[in-house]
């Protein structure tokens, strides 16, 4: 069974820190994708990368990277020099059967992010 | 494009009543749909997939006959709170999958409130 690990609940960082989420998931399927999802107040859910399992380039954009590493099963993001604007609710995802109309994205349970001032 | 609507976008019921949500994909096909629930500071857990034109799979724990789910066309599901209560009100996200590319597109979600 598909399963997405997110420890922390919540975290709470002064502004322009670096901060780094992270994801850990279970599949049997050797063929998935992983997704990191940004949730504002306003509810919704804001596409921020999706990574194909063959795929284990880290990759950044602009303030943001993220760190896939199939040997451990996580897929971290990490905001360099934080803002405000940040905060929100992050959820790591992971969808199996990629190529099957039947595939269904399974959300971690999310971590609450608050950038003080 | 791969826009998704959800209306309305917030709704207030009575307790007994029923409430319909309708999820579009404005600019694409999405031959699967998929609606989760969302309860305060919680994840989104998937309730259901539709599939144009045939029946929706439910996950484990959620009552089809409460939740009902019409797929009608490739751009249209909606989903029908039946005999609504207190305990159904929620943050209701459909997506839906693009007939032509390999991806899932979210709503912007329906908030439910049952008096």
């Amino acid at each position: 069974a598909q399963k997405v690990t997110q420890a922390q609940t919540e975290i709470s960082v002064v502004e322009k820190e670096d901060v780094t989420l992270d994801c850990v998931y279970e599949t049997r399927d050797t063929t998935y994708y992983l997704f990191w999802y940004k949730q504002p107040p306003s509810g919704e859910l804001v596409f921020l990368i999706r990574r194909n399992s063959f795929d284990e380039q880290n990759e950044i954009s602009g303030r943001y990277s993220w760190n896939f590493q199939k040997s451990t099963s996580s897929f971290n993001f990490t905001i360099t020099a934080s803002q405000v604007v940040d905060s929100a609710v992050y959820f790591c995802a992971l969808s199996e059967l990629i190529y099957s109309s039947a595939s269904k994205i399974i959300f971690g349970s999310g971590t609450r992010l608050s950038i003080r001032p | 494009g791969a826009v998704v609507s959800q209306h309305p976008s917030r709704v207030i019921c009575k307790s007994g009543t029923s409430v319909k949500i309708e999820c579009r994909s404005l600019d694409f096909q999405a031959t699967t749909m998929f609606w989760y629930r969302q309860f305060p500071k919680q994840s989104l857990m998937l309730m259901a997939t539709s599939n144009e034109g045939s029946k929706a799979t439910y996950e484990q724990g959620v009552e089809k006959d409460k939740f009902l789910i019409n797929h009608a066309s490739l751009t249209l599901s909606t989903l029908t709170v039946t005999s609504a209560h207190p305990e159904d009100s929620s943050f209701y996200i459909c997506s839906a999958r693009d007939r032509g590319r390999n991806e899932q597109f979210f709503g912007p979600g329906t908030r439910l409130t049952v008096l």
